[in-house]
């Protein structure tokens, strides 16, 4: 399979427990993106990486919300001290450096439930 | 900040019927994109649209890039089952990598 891969695909927690979500890109995909989306509404962008580098990041980043690409391959988004509202899908996606903006790939995402 | 509105937010129609959506904004943009997401996936990019005027067509998909480059359109011509999904149009915030996304298009087709 060569698509993007997130893991795990489901989590449950309890409110102000830590989860960690993982994402493996398209492997010759050097761009990285993290976007959450709530029920009812589009995709919303969190960050996104170029190679390990981390470029851009959104003000919904609160500092609970970290994300990590450590060898510009596979990237981590942890959540610390979870909230009700953290509950989400959290979408990871990938694309080349030369794609025309847009052509992002996603993957099919891990949805979080915080009891 | 960018906010995209799209219409209808959601619709019914009857397998074979042709439909219609849009996706407006008060700012312009440059690229406009068109996503399909089914349940429990991550969306799918269908058509990308980069020069105002643009009109591009993916099998019974078409779409536009409207001229004032604040809206785009997407037509599906003889809907079939499959078609069922959320339709989204994105677009690219100017100097930055990020996408933003309207809220969506429900579509419901019954057989």
């Amino acid at each position: 399979d060569t698509g993007v891969s997130q893991d795990p695909r489901h989590k449950i927690t309890k409110r102000g427990q830590n989860v960690t979500f993982r994402c493996d890109p398209i492997s010759e995909h050097n761009r990285l993106y993290w976007y959450r989306q709530t029920l009812g509404q589009g995709p919303e962008f969190l960050t996104y990486f170029q190679n390990e580098a981390q470029l851009e990041k959104s003000r919904l980043l609160s500092d609970r919300f970290s994300a990590e690409r450590p060898k510009g391959s596979f990237s981590t988004l942890e959540i610390q001290r979870t909230e009700q509202g953290d509950s989400a899908m959290y979408l990871c996606a990938s694309s080349w450096t030369s794609a025309n903006t847009g052509e992002l790939f996603f993957g099919e995402g891990s949805r979080l439930t915080v009891l | 900040g960018q906010q995209l509105n799209q219409s209808p937010q959601s619709m019914f129609i009857q397998e074979g019927e042709d439909v219609s959506m849009n996706c407006t904004s008060s700012s312009i943009f440059n690229t406009w994109l068109w996503y399909k997401q089914d349940p429990g996936e991550g969306p799918v990019l269908l058509i990308a649209l980069y020069k105002a005027g643009e009109l591009t067509s993916n099998g019974r998909l078409t779409a536009q890039f409207g001229i004032t480059r604040k809206d785009s359109f997407l037509n599906i011509s003889a809907s079939i089952p499959s078609d069922v999904g959320i339709y989204f149009c994105a677009t690219r915030v100017q100097g930055a990598q990020k996408l933003v996304f309207g809220q969506g298009t429900r579509l419901t087709i019954n057989p």
